[in-house]
């Protein structure tokens, strides 16, 4: 069952341009979104969150848009450059619960 | 930069044997997790912790699984009687839980079961 897909095994975009990473979710309990980047042999990295009442939330480069209606969310990172190439999770929180569920990732390239 | 530290980096194990992967959280955060990623799968939740109980436990924590925070400092995972499949990569996070939601992860520990 999953709750939060990520439907992009993979993305190659070249750099300096914009990478669009998407994702979908099932539980409408959710109430807080959050991006992760994982380099191999290295631990997920938190990115950038959104709470369930905005509908934008942008830290320099990165920007995640939520699409409640749609149950949808993005990640926007403007100019894409090298070092974004990554695996690039999505996850989602329900309410009072401790636990992150996670999409499968979308691995990024970034071309030169 | 504070970070969450993980020890062993890889642990080689045979089938039935007990391991204990060690966790150093970040000093002054309050909640602690447990995750695993089997290779080619999703990161999965294993459990939380906080005030020194499980707050939270998913499936796949079942009784071979514990968790303990035995001195202040470290979070241990402790798999009583390893399987072939909990074969996997083990992240350790902590997060402070007060103003932010966002968990903060270790690099991992590659556990191989043979």
């Amino acid at each position: 069952d999953q709750q939060v897909k990520q439907n992009s095994p993979s993305l190659s975009v070249q750099e300096g341009r914009i990478s669009i990473l998407n994702c979908d979710y099932t539980n409408s309990m959710f109430d807080y979104f959050l991006w992760y980047k994982k380099y191999p042999a290295e631990g997920p990295t938190f990115l950038i969150s959104i709470s369930s009442i905005k509908d934008k939330n942008e830290d320099g480069r990165f920007t995640v848009f939520l699409n409640k209606s749609a149950k949808h969310l993005s990640l926007h990172i403007v100019p894409s450059q090298p070092g974004d190439s990554a695996v690039y999770f999505c996850a989602a929180r329900e309410g009072r619960d401790d636990k992150i569920i996670f999409g499968k990732g979308t691995r990024l390239h970034i071309l030169p | 930069e504070p970070e969450v530290t993980q020890t062993p980096s890889h642990q080689v194990t045979q089938m039935g044997q007990e391991v204990i992967l060690r966790c150093v959280p970040i000093s002054n955060h309050l909640y602690f997790y447990w995750y695993r990623q089997i290779l080619g799968q999703k990161v999965e939740f294993l459990v939380s912790f906080y005030n020194n109980e499980i707050s939270e436990k998913s499936e796949i924590f079942d009784d071979q699984f514990s968790v303990e925070r035995p001195d202040g400092s470290n979070f241990t995972l402790k798999i009583r009687s390893t399987k072939l499949e909990d074969s996997a990569m083990y992240f350790c996070a902590s997060s402070r839980r007060v103003t932010n939601t966002e968990a903060f992860f270790g690099q991992g520990t590659r556990l191989t079961v043979v």
